[in-house]
């Protein structure tokens, strides 16, 4: 059964900074991309990150560009989220989604989240 | 920038009634890759249809999805007591830019 499991939320600063993991099982995790998707309280879902298959590749929007880093440990079937300058309105569930390709695709699999408050 | 609008912003209905939700985009997506999720309170989303109209595995076929270019289409034929969420369209078709639609809700 393919399986993601996120981790490493928590209450940070503004300004401070906050890692995520992505745990994956069930499936050949070398061969997919791997997106992050975050839902702000009472609000829709809003994309932040991927990551291609091997890692060579990363995107971004804008609005967390140059904050955000996503990387990879094929070895270890983890995926990791560096957050840093954060914001109060990076506020919310963090999301990791497995692609259903390895450079692009639907999110065929979520986990069920990770919850990050920047607040003083 | 690519923009996905849901219509409308919520959609009030009875179990049994059928709910017809519209995703349009501000560019036409590639290869119809547009895909539907259902997301209930406290859960994760979950991937009911992709390219526009291939329902995921596991997923009723009272679900159906059409359109192609800049509208879109997610129909529940016969709604569901279970069927009562937020649904949103997503478009994977302007990679690596991946992009979310607003949500339409479903309530009774």
């Amino acid at each position: 059964q393919m399986q993601l499991v996120e981790s490493g939320g928590g209450v940070v600063q503004p300004g401070g900074s906050l890692r995520l993991s992505c745990g994956a099982s069930g499936f050949r995790f070398r061969s997919y991309g791997i997106h992050w998707v975050r839902q702000a309280p009472g609000k829709g879902l809003d994309w932040v990150a991927f990551i291609w298959h091997d890692g060579d590749k990363k995107s971004y929007p804008d609005s967390v560009k140059g904050r955000f880093n996503i990387t990879r440990d094929n070895s270890a079937n983890t995926v990791f989220l560096q957050m840093s300058r954060l914001k109060a309105e990076d506020t919310a569930v963090y999301y990791c989604a497995k692609a259903s390709g390895m450079s692009n695709g639907y999110m065929d699999v979520w986990g069920k989240g990770t919850t990050v408050t920047v607040s003083s | 920038e690519f923009v996905l609008t849901q219509s409308p912003g919520t959609l009030s209905l009875s179990p049994g009634e059928r709910a017809t939700l519209s995703c349009r985009a501000s560019q036409t997506i590639s290869s119809n890759f547009l895909a539907w999720y259902q997301q209930k309170p406290g859960q994760a989303p979950r991937l009911l249809i992709y390219g526009a109209s291939r329902r995921a595995s596991g997923i009723p076929d009272r679900f159906s999805g059409s359109g192609s270019g800049t509208h879109f289409t997610l129909t529940i034929s016969r709604l569901e007591p279970d069927d009562f969420a937020v649904y949103y369209c997503q478009q994977y078709g302007n990679s690596p830019e991946w992009t979310f639609g607003q949500g339409t809700k479903v309530e009774v």
